[in-house]
């Protein structure tokens, strides 16, 4: 099993260029999560999603979209990126229970 | 609301000793708790949990923690540091009471903390 994967791994952007990172995931969990981390400063929710159809908020959502067609996918878009979203970025997921998150490996954007 | 504080940027020891990584956390009900470790350029890889019961909790790689409910603590701790150990470390806390709208399951992280085992 892969887990959860994230693509790409690295991406430079222009500031107001527009992106998807993608996060798919094969361990049939219903709870998805976007978080950035910057240095320092832990993780923080971006978007979670509790189901295919279902998604909300979290801590800092500003100046991103989410959306969660399947199970399986849960898509990060920067609609217009600004130097502030420089960061790296982790989805994860979690099953019904005690609420174990299982991350990917992570998606490093710099934004210039 | 909740919260984590993990109160150390940084632990150096060497390694043989004992290890303590600290962790204090603010809930309003009860809490469920959670250790992760984060190796450079990978994913956070979930150590153990905290759930109720036994107030020392057995994780993976020899780790363990020491929930504390009147301190309001739960501290990672090991017998014997390796310097494989080297890495950085979460803290996470859920409010067992909370419930958030469609039922998800957030997770609040401590800012993290660098462990150095020096050989």
């Amino acid at each position: 099993n892969a887990g959860v994967t994230q693509t790409p791994k690295f991406r430079i952007l222009k500031i107001g260029q527009s992106m998807t990172l993608q996060c798919t995931q094969d361990m049939n969990h219903n709870y998805m999560y976007w978080y950035r981390q910057d240095p320092g400063m832990g993780l923080k929710l971006i978007y979670y999603s509790v189901g295919a159809g279902i998604t909300d908020k979290g801590e800092v959502p500003n100046g991103y979209n989410v959306s969660r067609s399947t199970t399986e996918d849960f898509p990060l878009r920067l609609e217009l990126a600004a130097p502030s979203q420089t960061s790296v970025y982790f989805c994860a997921t979690s099953g019904v229970g005690t609420g174990e998150l299982f991350f990917g490996e992570g998606s490093r954007l710099t934004v210039l | 609301a909740q919260s984590v504080a993990q109160p150390e940027d940084q632990v150096n020891v060497a390694e043989g000793n004992p290890l303590t990584v600290k962790c204090t956390y603010s809930v309003s009900g009860n809490p469920y708790l959670f250790w992760y470790v984060q190796y450079p350029n990978r994913g956070l890889q979930f150590l153990l949990k905290y759930i109720t019961g036994d107030n020392l909790v057995k994780g993976s790689y020899g780790f363990e923690a020491e929930f504390n409910k009147s301190q309001t603590s739960f501290h990672l701790k090991k017998p014997s540091a390796l310097v494989s150990d080297s890495a950085l470390y979460f803290c996470a806390v859920r409010d067992m009471g909370a419930y958030s709208g469609a039922g998800s399951y957030q997770l609040t992280f401590g800012k993290g903390t660098k462990l150095s085992v020096i050989p």
